[in-house]
């Protein structure tokens, strides 16, 4: 099976530009959480769509938003950048190992806000 | 608030040694843990997981969870150099699909 996809992997914006991030999750699996990670915070949770319904929201401004699609694949969206915005951006599919709902991250995309 | 804490480290350890890394949670209600390896520069990679108090033994890792202590480690047996990275260690709560994360402790492993 193929493991998740993001695209795209870097990112250079500015202040106040807005940028969309896509994922996409391994054949199947229907979770699919974000998360961003930087050094100072480690990896804080985005959000988490199900069956195209956001099902969980972390502790972010509204700039951050994101949607699923049919196909499983998501999107997310931040608007109105700032500094404090670079950090990689990681996305989570889940499916179950055994009788346990497991985690398997895609490669990120790093993104960096001048 | 969910917490899940570990020593940020370095953990430095010589090549074949037994490497322990630690992970402590507040939240009685969590139900799965989970160790994963991040090298510098990569995204998460999972190592294993573990959901009943005792070990679990996957190759030359050892997954502990005492739940009354609310305490999981992980042992890397032979430690190798290729091992050095950071371990994150994620909690899943009962009642919630997604994972707490720990910040991470990084391992040293010399040659």
């Amino acid at each position: 099976k193929a493991g998740v996809t993001q695209t795209p992997r870097y990112l250079i914006k500015t202040r106040g530009q807005q940028v969309t991030l896509s994922c996409s999750p391994i054949s199947g699996h229907r979770s699919v959480s974000w998360y961003q990670q930087t050094p100072g915070q480690g990896l804080q949770f985005l959000f988490e769509y199900f069956s195209e319904t956001q099902r969980n929201k972390g502790n972010f401004p509204g700039r951050f938003s994101g949607r699923q699609f049919s196909n499983s694949r998501s999107e997310m969206n931040v608007s109105t950048l700032e500094l404090g915005d670079s950090a990689l951006y990681l996305c989570a599919s889940s499916g179950t190992s055994g009788y346990q709902e497991t985690q398997y991250f895609g490669p990120g995309t790093r993104l960096l806000v001048l | 608030q969910k917490e899940v804490e570990q020593n940020s480290g370095p953990l430095s350890v010589p090549e074949g040694a037994i490497a322990s890394l630690n992970c402590t949670y507040s939240d009685r209600g969590s139900q799965s843990f989970f160790w994963y390896r991040q090298y510098s520069g990569k995204s998460p990679e999972l190592i294993m997981f573990i959901y009943s108090n005792g070990d679990k033994e996957d190759g030359r890792f050892t997954a502990q969870l005492n739940k009354a202590s609310q305490y999981v480690s992980l042992l890397i047996r032979d430690s190798q150099p290729s091992d050095s990275a950071t371990y994150l260690c994620a909690v899943h709560h009962s009642g919630y699909s997604t994972l707490t994360f720990g910040k991470g402790t990084m391992l040293l492993v010399s040659p």
